[in-house]
Formats: structure tokens, C-alpha cells, sequence
């Protein structure tokens, strides 16, 4: 069965960096588009970046723009999340997500989410 | 970039009602709507995909409808299982838009 498993959050200060990391099981990762999305403590779901199949392209919400990258190893089964200039407001449940198809068309498998803190 | 808005924020609703939420989006995405539920602590899950098409595993008793901007989920008969929130998503184009969200309660 499919299964996605994050890890690599944590507290982490202002300013600094964090790299996500999420393997994934059960299916060919190299024939899906793959997503991060986070939550806020309290909050609803905010979509942070896609990543085709193959890697050759890559979409960002304007939130994170710029300091956000988006990446995979298909070889290695897993997708990433490197995390530059963290602020508060990134702090957020981060969830690895499965689309449906190559690209984007729906995100049918989520991860159970690791917590990124951005605190002095 | 799509601004997706739903309607009402929260709902108090009781066992076997009928339950009907709205997604508006802030220009036509076609049928490229998605709702999932998540429920507290846990991982959101998929019931609709491109608008009405209900996802393997997922209720009968959960439907959805619309085109162009408006779009519903509807759900027949409330079951204690669904009290949860309920968050639509257009996947028409990037940057992949959530609506801000649906708290369901028991009333």
C-alpha cells in the first residue's frame, strides 16, 4: 500500500534552514507529480510547491517563493523540501502528498505530517 | 492567482441532516475541483475528485456538483463519522489553491 513518511522537522531559529525529507513506498515514484503541503497550528491547508514526475517542473506558492526548493530522487524514492530564511509563520505541520497523476491533478495519498517550529 | 472561497466557515448540523457546502472560486477553473475531510490530528483525505467523481473508499452519501466557479459537496445523511472539516482545492492551474475550510459539528 502506499506510504509516505516525512521527516527532518523540528525547531529550527529565524533566519536559518531545514531540509524535509519524505520517502515513499508502495508505489513507482518516478511516474507521479508529488506535493508539499503545511497547516498552521489551528489553521487550514495551505499548498506549498508541486514537482512533476521527472522534476522538470516545479510550482511555488507565493509565500514561499525564493526560498523554498522543491526536489526529488527517484532513485532513492524520496522527495524534499529544502527550507532557506525560515520565519515564524512557516511553523506548520509539513505534509508530503502524492498526486493522482504525473503533474497536478489531485492529491490522492497524504503523509502523517512532521512539525517545523521557526522560534529563537 | 485563484482565490478559492468557502461557505459557511463553520456548521452545527445533527445526525441524518442533510449537509451542503460551497466552494466559490475567483475565476473559472472548469471541473478541476477536489474536495478532502480531515478530522483533528490526522491527515486529510480525499472524497471528490474533478468536481464529482467520489474517490475509492469514500461514502455513497457524499456527492459533489458544479462547473465553471460554484461548486458543492453535499452530504445526504450525516453520520456521527463526518463531523470533521471539510477543504476544497481547484487543481487548475499553479499555484493549487485550499479553501480556507468547513468545521462540521455536532449540534
Amino acid at each position: 500500500q502506499v506510504q509516505l513518511v516525512e521527516s527532518g522537522g523540528g525547531v529550527v531559529q529565524p533566519g536559518r534552514s531545514l531540509r524535509l525529507s519524505c520517502a515513499a513506498s508502495g508505489f513507482s515514484l518516478s511516474r507521479y507529480g508529488m506535493h508539499w503541503v503545511r497547516q498552521a497550528p489551528g489553521k487550514g491547508l495551505e499548498w506549498v510547491a508541486v514537482i512533476q514526475y521527472d522534476g522538470g517542473s516545479k510550482f511555488y506558492a507565493d509565500s514561499v517563493k525564493g526560498r523554498f526548493t522543491i526536489s526529488r530522487d527517484n532513485s532513492r524514492n524520496t522527495l524534499f523540501l529544502q527550507m532557506n530564511s525560515l520565519r515564524a509563520e512557516d511553523t506548520a505541520v509539513y505534509y508530503c502528498a502524492k498526486d493522482h497523476g504525473s503533474g497536478w491533478t489531485y492529491i490522492d495519498y497524504w503523509g502523517q505530517g512532521t512539525l517545523v517550529t521557526v522560534s529563537s | 492567482d485563484i482565490q478559492m472561497t468557502q461557505s459557511p466557515s463553520s456548521l452545527s448540523a445533527s445526525v441524518g441532516d442533510r449537509v451542503t457546502i460551497t466552494c466559490r472560486a475567483s475565476q473559472s477553473i472548469s471541473d478541476y475541483l477536489n474536495w478532502y475531510q480531515q478530522k483533528p490530528g490526522k491527515a486529510p483525505r480525499l472524497l471528490i475528485y474533478t468536481t464529482s467523481s467520489l474517490q475509492s473508499g469514500a461514502p455513497s452519501r457524499f456527492s459533489g456538483s458544479g462547473a465553471g466557479t460554484d461548486f458543492t459537496l453535499t452530504i445526504s445523511s450525516l453520520q456521527p463519522e463526518d463531523f470533521a472539516t471539510y477543504y476544497c482545492q481547484h487543481s487548475y492551474s499553479a499555484p493549487l489553491t485550499f479553501g480556507q475550510g468547513t468545521r462540521l459539528d455536532i449540534k
